[in-house]
């Protein structure tokens, strides 16, 4: 079975300091790890995904994540964050062993830049 | 921005009535998906699709109903609206394989009195 965790509700950040989002996950295979941001009465945006390969992933807005195998993390990160950046952020997982038929999302963080 | 389409955005629509969402996208797209979203936002998968005629259901169970007679097109519908079925429903599409991300729509806001 996959599963997929944000153990925070909630983060608030001020803006121009650096931000986190944290995600963990479990999959039996190698896991397939995407993030997601959905702002107010939106459908969600692909930022980034990691499939295999260098394990700090750059997407869309700035933002990276750092795939860690051996804590089975993917913390979603940005340099400097902006009032903009507020919304809700999900982390997601598929097995690449084919165990699972589709993605698991994980309960989302809201992410709050303060000014 | 991603070429997927759902109508209508908002309904408020009272108790027994029929729905219908609309789901469109121009991509190309094999595979579509309908999520729920609760008002805790978590997502629930309710209905997939893998192709033309191809239709499974999610994880979470749902009293709706999915049809795919066209690549583009993945309408879901209710028979008869409850108030327990208020909710935000959500379209995707994707390419087919398991690294593939998700291209969503803007959503459908049911409200159901």
């Amino acid at each position: 079975a996959q599963s997929v965790a944000q153990p925070e509700d909630q983060v608030n950040v001020a803006e121009g300091n650096p931000l986190t989002v944290k995600c963990t996950y479990s999959v039996s295979g190698n896991p397939y790890l995407f993030w997601y941001v959905q702002y107010p009465n939106r459908g969600l945006q692909f930022l980034l995904k990691y499939i295999t390969g260098d394990n700090l992933v750059k997407g869309s807005y700035g933002f990276e994540a750092e795939f860690n195998k051996s804590q089975t993390s993917f913390h979603l990160k940005k340099p400097s964050a902006l009032v903009s950046d507020s919304a809700l952020y999900f982390c997601a997982v598929r097995d690449s062993s084919g165990s699972a038929r589709q993605l698991t999302f994980g309960s989302g963080t809201q992410l709050t830049v303060l000014p | 921005e991603a070429d997927i389409y759902q109508t209508p955005r908002y309904l408020v629509i009272g108790t027994g009535k029929k729905i219908t969402l609309e789901c469109s996208q121009t991509m190309g797209h094999d595979k579509m998906y309908w999520y729920q979203q609760d008002p805790g936002m978590e997502l629930h998968l309710i209905h997939y699709s893998y192709g033309v005629n191809s239709t499974e259901k999610g994880d979470l169970s749902s009293e709706s109903t999915v049809s795919r007679i066209r690549t583009e097109h993945f309408p879901l519908t209710l028979e008869s609206a409850r108030p327990s079925h208020t909710s935000q429903y959500l379209c995707a599409s994707s390419d087919p394989g398991d690294a593939r991300e998700l291209f969503f729509g803007e959503g459908s806001r049911l409200t159901v009195l």
